[in-house]
This record gives structure tokens, sequence and C-alpha cells, in this order.
């Protein structure tokens, strides 16, 4: 079965505090995506990786970094916390950039920044 | 992305098929079209996806018109754990747009003992 799973389910973090997301896949997946849902905005882009230690922008990177050292595992990182973070991140995967691959998505990260 | 026009909710008795539909009028020749659900406070759930032919899959079947301008998701047996979100999604294809996906607003199934 395909597997993308998210270190943490719900975090808690005061603003300016440094956040680390993390993401592992078990699949042998060259993509992996960061994306962010909030209500009434739907699913939105923040970074995603087609290679180890390559990453492109999404749609909404300010605020944002991530890491790809391993080609299972994907960081996304909030240097510096704010309120407007607060939000659910999904992490998901996909075989490669064939348009016909499937995204396969993680349970999903609830972070809120206070 | 080509876009999609889903109902806002529907209902289903527990142990009979839900019928979900999809309008993708403007959607292109190379585009997928991808089914996802989502129940509260999880991530998306993968369904079934296709291209021109009909599909079927453990989970659900998928039905495409003749045009591709729209398509119906079943699931042949709904169960009260099939309640939640449904997402009909035209994939872009290929090149760096590849990973953007537009969820819409989706259709709230709801499935009644």
């Amino acid at each position: 079965d395909v597997k993308v799973t998210q270190s943490s389910r719900y975090l808690v973090k005061r603003t300016g505090e440094k956040v680390f997301l993390e993401c592992v896949q078990d699949m042998d997946h060259e993509n992996m995506f960061w994306y962010r849902q909030d209500p009434g905005l739907g699913l939105r882009l923040i970074y995603f990786s087609y290679d180890v230690k390559m990453k492109e922008k999404g749609d909404i990177p300010e605020g944002y970094s991530v890491s790809r050292e391993k080609k299972e595992r994907f960081s996304l990182i909030l240097e510096s916390a704010s309120t407007n973070q607060t939000s659910m991140y999904l992490c998901a995967s996909s075989l490669d950039r064939d348009s016909g691959n499937t995204i396969y998505f993680g349970e999903g990260s609830w972070l809120t920044v206070v | 992305d080509a876009k999609t026009t889903q109902p806002t909710s529907m209902d289903c008795a527990e142990g009979r098929a839900a019928n979900l539909p999809c309008n993708h009028s403007t959607i292109s020749g190379n585009e997928y079209v991808y089914w996802y659900r989502q129940i509260h406070s999880q991530g998306p759930q993968y369904i079934i996806h296709g291209l021109k032919n009909n599909e079927t899959n453990e989970m659900a079947s998928l039905i495409i018109t003749e045009d591709r301008k729209s398509s119906t998701l079943i699931l042949p047996h709904a169960t009260l754990r099939d309640t939640a979100v449904y997402y009909c999604i035209v994939r872009v294809a290929g090149g760096t747009s590849y990973g953007k996906l537009t969820f819409g607003q989706g259709t709230i199934l709801t499935v009644h003992p």
C-alpha cells in the first residue's frame, strides 16, 4: 500500500518559533509536495521537489522553506512562525512527472500558531 | 486546469449505490479526471482516475462520457464510512504545474443507515 507519513498530526507553536514538519514516503517516488488547506481557499501548493536536493516554489512559498536530503523525506520549515500560518499542512508524493501519475497524500498536520 | 462542477451535497442509503456526477466541459484531450475524497480532519484519499475509458478498482467505478465533458463516480455499495467530501479534479498535463491540484468545493456525500 501507498504510504505517506507526516510526523506530527497536531502542533501548537508560538509566534516566532522555527517549525519543522516532516514527511516520509515509502514508495520510492521522485516527486514530493507540500500544500496547505484552508477553509474557503482550498488546496494551495507551497513547494515541491522532483528530485533529491531539488526544489521548486509553488503558489505560496513566502515564509516557508523546504529540504530534501533523501529521496524518501521532504521537510517543510517555517523559519519564524506567524499566526497566519495556522493551517492544515498536507504532504504528498507521486511517482514522476507524468501527468497520469497519482498524487498520494499524507494524513495532514494541523498547525496552530499562537 | 479545466474547471469542474459538482453538486454541493448528496444523500445515499447504506448499501445502495452512490452516483456522484461531475461536469468538466472544458477538459483538454490530454487531461485526466481524478477523484479524491476527504474525511474531516484527514488528508485527501485517492479513489480512482481515468482518461477516456471507464475504470474500476476495489473502491469505485468511474464512468466518463464519450465526449469527456462529464463523468460519474460510482460507489457500488455505500457504507457509513463513505461519508465524506468528494472532489472531482482535472489534472494538467506535465510541465512545472503538474503538482498543482485544484480542489473545488466538492460534493458532501452523506450515507444514511
